[in-house]
């Protein structure tokens, strides 16, 4: 079984600029989560989808935004870039069967590096 | 805001036990702890998961004291291949932005 995929694997984008990250979960996993991983900050959780829903969110600025869609693949997207949203993105997905169970087994992708010039 | 916090780093020779701990707020009683291997260049790989007392897997063992304000993961007999950094993930199960990973532990494993 394929694993999760992230598009691109590197970008380079200047302050200002918006940016858009896809993500393909593992086939049969519902729930995609993203993560931010910085040297300073460390592994900061993004927001989480179920079913094309919304269902969690860190606390990160209204910038950042995101998606998933009917096949489960997500996209997040990073409007007015600034110096410091440089960073590896992490997407996890995993095998939530039912919109309420709980389980943080996640399968990571191996991320976008973004870098803001 | 939750702060969850790891020693920087461990070396341990290869064939010991290691315990890596995590420190964070007292947890609830039905609040997860999980934890993540990753290796350079790669995204977090899951080892295990567990809101009890103890944990056990293939793999590894997680350990959660009566006052839940750590959590432990146990490595027994490591290997080379072992040398990572390792993440503490907590998740709340109440209110909004409720996970937080732990500042990493870089484990190096000598031969």
């Amino acid at each position: 079984k394929a694993g999760v995929t992230q598009t691109p694997r590197y970008l380079i984008k200047t302050r200002g600029q918006q940016v858009t990250l896809s993500c393909s979960p593992i086939s049969g996993h519902r729930s995609v989560s993203w993560y931010q991983q910085t040297p300073g900050q460390g592994l900061q959780f993004l927001f989480e989808y179920f079913s094309e829903t919304q269902r969690n969110k860190g606390n990160f600025p209204g910038r950042f935004s995101g998606r998933q869609f009917s096949n489960s693949r997500s996209e997040m997207n990073v409007s007015t870039l600034e110096l410091g949203d440089s960073a590896l993105y992490l997407c996890a997905s995993s095998l939530a069967l039912m919109s309420g169970e709980i389980t943080y087994e996640q399968y990571f992708g191996p991320g976008t590096r973004l870098t803001v010039t | 805001l939750a702060k969850t916090t790891q020693p920087i780093s461990m070396d341990s020779y290869e064939g010991q036990e290691v315990n890596i701990t995590c420190s964070h707020n007292n947890i609830a009683t039905n609040d997860y702890i999980t934890w993540y291997q990753q290796f350079p260049s790669q995204g977090p790989r899951f080892i295990i998961q567990g809101y009890k007392t103890k944990v056990t897997n293939e793999v590894a063992s997680l350990f959660i004291p009566a006052d839940r304000k750590s959590s432990t993961l146990s490595l027994p007999r490591v290997s080379l291949s072992d040398t990572a950094v390792y993440y503490c993930l907590v998740a709340f199960q109440t209110g909004a932005n409720n996970l937080f990973f732990g500042t990493g532990t870089r484990l190096t494993v000598i031969p």
